[in-house]
């Protein structure tokens, strides 16, 4: 079955960090660009970070910029967000998400949930 | 880069059709064919329904379709399904390696 499934979310203190991960399967995860897209609770979407399939080209959303590392290992079709420095405003659930065409998310995981709070 | 605009609700009847906006500027929108929708029910996540302004992927229904006028595009469901009652997100190619989401359409069918 095609699928990415994320883990890594829960309650972190303002200022602290959390390490999020996505476990994919059923398709060629080292030939797809993948993605971190985040909903704020009753929220829209709001794109994070890409990285390319061989990781030479990562790119941020200016809200995450500096304060958020994307990564990826092939060999264990994973992908990672480390997040750092995090804010009540960083709270929300994180999407790992598969490129598609055009500029198109084609393959969302169900999200993991983020609340920064004290 | 602010978000792109689509207006916080809709609504039609069963059989009706109802459209969306997403207006963005000439920098996103208006720059690129690159105009993606999403469908989300709640607590789950978002499915592609539309991308590249007017292609449909793979098992979408061709009652969803999509269109683009300047910097504004637009979803349109026609034979409104129950099922179709959900959010909406649309999404842009904005330049410089950035993507841009809309705030959101919940649809009602009445």
């Amino acid at each position: 079955e095609v699928q990415l499934v994320e883990s890594g979310g829960g309650l972190v203190q303002p200022g602290g960090s959390l390490r999020l991960s996505c476990a994919a399967s059923g398709f060629t995860f080292s030939g797809c660009s993948m993605n971190w897209v985040r909903q704020a609770p009753g929220r829209g979407l709001e794109w994070l970070s890409v990285i390319s399939p061989d990781s030479n080209y990562i790119y941020y959303g200016d809200s995450v910029k500096g304060r958020f590392t994307i990564s990826r290992d092939n060999a264990k079709n994973s992908l990672y967000l480390q997040m750092n420095s995090l804010r009540a405003e960083d709270t929300a659930v994180y999407y790992c998400v598969r490129d598609g065409s055009g500029w198109s998310r084609d393959l969302w995981g169900q999200g993991t949930l983020v609340t920064v709070s004290p | 880069q602010s978000a792109l605009t689509q207006p916080p609700s809709a609504s039609g009847s069963p059989g009706q059709s109802v459209t969306i906006s997403c207006t963005g500027t000439n920098s996103d929108v208006g720059s690129y064919n690159y105009v993606s929708w999403y469908q989300q029910y709640p607590g789950k996540a978002p499915k592609l329904m539309i991308y590249e302004v007017t292609k449909r992927p793979s098992g979408v229904p061709d009652r969803f379709s999509g269109s683009k006028s300047g910097n504004t595009a637009s979803l349109t469901v026609s034979g409104l399904q129950a099922e179709d009652e959900a959010d909406y997100h649309c999404s842009s190619y904005a330049g410089n390696n950035n993507l841009l989401f809309g705030g959101g359409t919940k649809l009602t069918v009445l």
